[in-house]
């Protein structure tokens, strides 16, 4: 495997259900990030974690609950949502590096989530 | 609040055209970032611009940023069909580097034969 990996790439689930949305990045970063994609919506940034700790939860609802275990996975917990929760889910990553203030990031390929 | 405008957000054009795609940011800011994404896919990172007056090229794409003017441009040259997809440019949340990307609603762009 290369780059961001996404697993699964779809997922349907009811209101009442639990599931959890996986990333693994193998390009050796240190920071992960979750992001939602929704139509007609731009891009909303959910969370934020450097070297494994969650730096910034930008008002994201409690029934999305994120987990980071080493800098090489991340995880986004899935129970009780809504169906205007049903979007593209990304997660990206990025290398952060001592006195550089840039932050390109690589996405993987989302998963998308259709909640009914 | 930090803001991304990007103009226009749909754009149609035939191939062999010109054309420029606009940003503006809403705070001060000397990283900017484009991205491609074709339907169905992932982001792809096109540019980093990281400095007032920076300019990159790659193919028949050049990006330029303006930090006084908080503005960043995509020129297309001669557009071909294969550029078709959506364009996003995107603006650092915050300094320090790391943190989440702040990205605009992104610019549709066709190129017809």
């Amino acid at each position: 495997e290369t780059g961001v990996t996404q697993t699964p790439r779809h997922l349907v689930m009811g209101m009442t259900n639990k599931k959890s949305l996986k990333c693994e990045q193998h390009l050796g970063h240190n920071a992960m990030y979750w992001y939602k994609q929704s139509a007609k919506k731009p891009l909303e940034l959910m969370f934020v974690y450097n070297f494994k700790e969650q730096t910034e939860n930008n008002s994201v609802p409690s029934r999305f609950s994120p987990e980071c275990p080493n800098s090489s996975h991340l995880f986004l917990h899935l129970h009780t949502l809504q169906p205007e929760d049903s979007a593209l889910y990304l997660c990206a990553s990025s290398q952060r590096l001592a006195g550089v203030t840039y932050n390109e990031q690589f996405f993987g390929p989302g998963t998308r989530l259709t909640v009914l | 609040e930090l803001k991304v405008e990007q103009n226009p957000l749909f754009l149609s054009m035939q191939e062999g055209k010109n054309y420029t795609i606009y940003c503006n940011y809403s705070t001060t800011s000397d990283r900017l970032y484009w991205y491609r994404q074709d339907p169905g896919k992932s982001l792809e990172s096109l540019f980093v611009l990281l400095s007032n007056g920076a300019v990159k090229q790659e193919g028949r794409l050049m990006a330029s940023l303006d930090t006084k003017a908080r503005l960043s441009t995509l020129h297309i040259t001669a557009a071909v069909h294969d550029l078709s997809a959506t364009y996003f440019c995107a603006v650092d949340r915050s300094g320090g580097g790391a943190d989440g990307l702040t990205f605009g609603k992104g610019t549709h762009l066709i190129i017809q034969p």
